[in-house]
């Protein structure tokens, strides 16, 4: 089965800052979509950037970008120019590519505290 | 296009009852998958619909049961209700083909609580 840990369950950031959250995830498929989700405080959860394991090339959006590393089982977000509008939970998940469906797996999630 | 929407937003339950709760996905969208959000476990998937047939499920207990309606509006049961029930349940609509770019949009979430 598919696993996804978020070793840092706090972290913190000054304003203009860059922070990395880490996320490594256990599969024994070939095929797989990593993503990253942010659930801010008492709102919805929005995807913020997602990655195709078969794609080499680390995924940017704008501020938030991933160092994908395939073979340690990798997925760390970086957030540069940290806002305040970034402090939220933020949440590490796996899909199979391979199966059908959402059957997204996610890690237990990072509390970003955004400091002025 | 209106969002996800969930109703009812709170809910507050006894033990032994059972709950329903309903789940409108984005307008042309065939996939509502549902999720168990909870402090201690994090969030769990439940299963997932796609065009009224349940396509994935989750390890949960069969006290746990959904359906999808022909509109696609998806509903969850959860029958003899327990403590531990208490959480966030959100569901997510997709379009529902394959590939990463088939995006999961989630709803504000029915908040649970079982007393």
């Amino acid at each position: 089965a598919q696993t996804v840990t978020q070793s840092q369950p706090e972290m913190s950031v000054q304003e203009a800052e860059t922070v990395t959250l880490s996320c490594t995830y256990d599969t024994s498929e070939s095929d797989y979509y990593l993503f990253w989700y942010k659930q801010p405080p008492s709102r919805q959860m929005i995807l913020v950037i997602r990655q195709e394991a078969y794609k080499q090339q680390n995924a940017t959006e704008n501020r938030f970008s991933v160092n994908f590393q395939k073979a340690a089982k990798s997925f760390s977000l970086k957030i540069s120019d940290s806002q305040l509008g970034d402090a939220a939970m933020y949440f590490c998940a796996y899909r199979s590519a391979r199966s059908g469906g959402f059957k997204t797996i996610f890690g237990a999630g990072t509390r970003l505290f955004v400091k002025a | 296009k209106a969002g996800v929407t969930q109703t009812p937003r709170y809910l507050i339950k006894t033990r032994g009852q059972q709950v329903t709760l309903s789940c409108s996905p984005i307008s042309g969208h065939r996939s509502v998958s549902w999720y168990q959000q909870t402090p201690g476990q994090g969030l769990q998937f439940l299963f997932e619909y796609f065009s009224e047939t349940q396509r994935n499920k989750g390890n949960f207990p069969g006290r746990f049961s959904g359906r999808q309606f022909s509109n696609s509006r998806s509903e969850m049961n959860v029958s003899t209700l327990e403590l531990g029930d208490s959480a966030l349940y959100l569901c997510a609509s997709s379009p529902g083909g394959q590939g990463v770019h088939n995006e999961q949009f989630f709803g504000p979430g029915t908040r649970l609580t079982v007393l």
